[in-house]
């Protein structure tokens, strides 16, 4: 079965440029997370969706940040306009919403470096 | 501030050995989750032990929960080269969805 998939699995930019990130969560997945991993700040989750409603954004750093999620199928990260203090790996998770003992399932991420 | 710490932050041993993760958490929680993570890859779900379990076992792997001390374990028994990894708690938090991920052990396993 087709895990969480992610695109590009790298991206190298100049600052000030916009880059999007891509997620395709498992289907049939109604919830869908977006984190960042640095080796200073570890795991941090920027928002996360239920049935492609965001329900929690705290933690999405500044208004460079913005996230959809147009279908259950589909996700977007962008950042625009990008920073070097950007550069991080980008993860996308899914999971069932129903209980509160899901697991959930991370993509291989997008590594992601702004010059 | 994170909900969960691990300790050690790293630990070496060799092949055979049996490996021990600790991690401590500040809040209620509904249960607390384990996930391995490989050098470049993403992280993968281990095992999940809810509030009103106390221990818990998958194949080579034991997990404790201590909620009076807000403290669990992670015990990967037999340690294989391919259980070379880092290795995260994640807490989810009594009225919420979301999970809060420790920094993580690096562990390395010596042949």
């Amino acid at each position: 079965d087709a895990g969480v998939i992610q695109s590009p699995r790298h991206e190298v930019t100049e600052m000030g440029q916009e880059v999007t990130l891509r997620c395709k969560p498992i289907s049939g997945h109604n919830s869908l997370f977006w984190y960042r991993q640095t080796m200073m700040r570890g795991l941090e989750l920027l928002i996360y969706f239920n049935n492609n409603v965001p329900i929690d954004d705290s933690g999405m750093p500044e208004d460079r940040f913005s996230a959809k999620m147009p279908n259950a199928s589909f996700s977007t990260l962008k950042i625009q306009p990008s920073e070097p203090r950007d550069s991080a790996v980008y993860f996308c998770a899914s999971t069932l919403a129903g209980g509160t003992n899901q697991p959930q399932h991370f993509g291989d991420g997008t590594r992601l470096s702004i010059l | 501030s994170q909900q969960g710490e691990e300790d050690p932050q790293a630990l070496s041993i060799q092949e055979g050995e049996n490996a021990t993760m600790n991690c401590s958490y500040k809040t209620s929680i509904n249960n607390l989750q384990w996930y391995r993570q490989n050098s470049g890859r993403g992280l993968v779900h281990l095992i999940l032990i809810r509030s009103n379990e106390r221990e818990k076992h998958s194949g080579r792997l034991r997990v404790t929960l201590d909620t009076s001390k807000k403290s669990s374990s992670l015990l990967i028994t037999a340690s294989r080269a391919a259980d070379t990894a880092s290795y995260f708690c994640a807490t989810r938090i009594q009225g919420a969805q979301k999970l809060v991920f420790g920094q993580g052990t690096r562990l390395t396993i010596n042949p």
